[in-house]
């Protein structure tokens, strides 16, 4: 099946600081992304859509200037967490569809632990 | 945009019995319906999915059973054994392009 890596796999950092999440497709090209979010013992919510070549879809009440989303391939896409608070410390996990084989699938990368300090 | 509804939230089964967790979703033109397991500190992982062509699928333990009139879908695992204790999601992906939305979730424990 299709792979789709993340990096880093978990991130310490301090408030204010802003973290770079890299989100890959390995063995085939996305087109689209999406970014989910998950809070401790709650589901995955979509946060955004990540288009490559052009401005990323955000879902309502998430902030593009705080989650600035950079699809600059058709292999990888990134999520940078501007200004991070430790109310953003989080599970995010990226998630991707070899449109080449399969519109439904999606694969999902091993997620990023954030931790806010 | 498309709502999914997931129940119970928590589900506790002696081993051996069986397990249902229901999914409800909103959106009449969805036409995928992934299962995923997930662990602590893991990706969710595709256990069984079902699209809208099919009204029940059935691969080992593990079926799903989707009624499009009503909006419903259905995870069945029996014979369950104490490695499918996990956390279990259904989703439910529109037409086109879309993301997958996914239910709550449901904590299953399956006791020894």
């Amino acid at each position: 099946g299709a792979v789709v890596s993340q990096h880093p796999s978990w991130v310490i950092c301090k408030s204010g600081t802003s973290v770079k999440i890299e989100c890959r497709s390995l063995d085939f090209q996305a087109t689209t992304m999406f970014w989910y979010r998950q809070f401790p013992k709650q589901s995955l919510m979509l946060m955004a859509t990540s288009n490559e070549g052009s401005k990323a879809t955000y879902e309502q009440g998430v902030e593009k200037d705080k989650f600035l989303i950079n699809h600059a391939s058709l292999t990888l896409s990134t999520l940078t967490v501007t200004s991070a608070h430790p109310e953003d410390s989080s599970f995010y996990i990226c998630s991707a569809r070899d449109q080449g084989t399969d519109l439904n699938e999606q694969f999902f990368g091993p997620g990023t632990r954030l931790t806010v300090l | 945009g498309e709502n999914v509804e997931q129940h119970p939230s928590t589900l506790s089964v002696q081993e051996g019995d069986s397990a249902v967790i229901k999914c409800t979703y909103s959106d009449s033109a969805s036409n995928y319906f992934p299962w995923y397991k997930q662990e602590l500190g893991k990706r969710p992982q595709l256990i069984i999915d079902i699209r809208s062509n099919v009204g029940e699928k059935k691969d080992q333990r593990i079926a799903v059973t989707l009624n499009k009139t009503a909006k419903h879908f259905s995870l069945h695992i029996t014979e369950t054994q104490p490695e499918d204790s996990a956390v279990y999601f259904c989703a439910a992906k529109g037409s086109g392009n879309t993301p997958l939305v996914f239910g709550k979730g449901t904590r299953l424990s399956v006791i020894a």
